[in-house]
């Protein structure tokens, strides 16, 4: 059972290309979690989505952010128009359905690495 | 808003000893904990959790403590190894909202 798989894990991106990093869940997992990590810093959240519903997006930035997860395939993060301050390690994580109250854990992916020069 | 941090940055311990690294939350409605373990260039990696209607679990070689009244979760490494060097992160989480991290504790364990 392969685990949450990212790719690609190292991406380069000049100032107003833009960035696409995908996000295949687990199997059997229907939540998908996007964080972002500065160097030497924890975690900060921007979305969680379900199958082709965003349920919260509380921590994506207003602007050239956006996430989907489909039907079908992986969940996409997209930043339009990269700035150097979008440098960072992003995390998708994943979750299976909760059932009968249980509050399960997230399992991470190995995170993209997104360098803008 | 609500947040979770942690007391020590930094942990230096010797090969064999029993480690401990805190975290303080402040959220009084998150009844479910994690913590997790990240090394190097890797995702963070679940260790162990805990719910709000436990105040102890214990796993292998670790041990997570919550004390709701202080609003204070602990994890106890026994018999630290230097495998066990990398950032610890806890996490919270309030009802079927998202993981909430702290800014994480590094773990330097010295042979």
């Amino acid at each position: 059972n392969a685990g949450v798989m990212q790719n690609p894990r190292h991406l380069v991106r000049r100032r107003g290309q833009e960035a696409r990093l995908r996000c295949s869940p687990m199997k059997g997992h229907s939540h998908v979690y996007w964080y972002r990590q500065l160097p030497e810093e924890g975690l900060k959240f921007m979305v969680y989505l379900q199958k082709e519903n965003i349920i919260d997006e509380s921590g994506m930035p207003k602007e050239r952010f956006s996430a989907e997860f489909p039907k079908e395939g992986p969940s996409i993060l997209r930043i339009q128009q990269v700035v150097r301050g979008d440098s960072a390690a992003y995390f998708c994580a994943s979750s299976p359905p909760t059932s009968q109250g249980k509050r399960t854990e997230a399992f991470f992916g190995q995170g993209t690495r997104l360098t803008v020069v | 808003g609500e947040s979770v941090g942690l007391h020590l940055p930094t942990l230096s311990v010797q090969e064999g000893d029993n480690s401990i690294i805190n975290c303080a939350y402040s959220n009084s409605a998150s009844d479910y904990f994690i913590w997790y373990k990240q090394e190097s260039g890797k995702g963070p990696q679940f260790i162990i959790d805990i719910r709000s209607n436990m105040d102890k679990r214990q796993g292998q070689r670790v041990t997570v403590l919550l004390n709701k009244t202080v609003k204070h979760l602990s994890l106890q490494i026994a018999a630290t190894q230097p495998g066990d060097s990398a950032v610890y992160f806890c996490a919270e989480r309030s009802g079927y909202s998202t993981l909430t991290f702290g800014k994480g504790t590094m773990l330097l364990v010295s042979p």
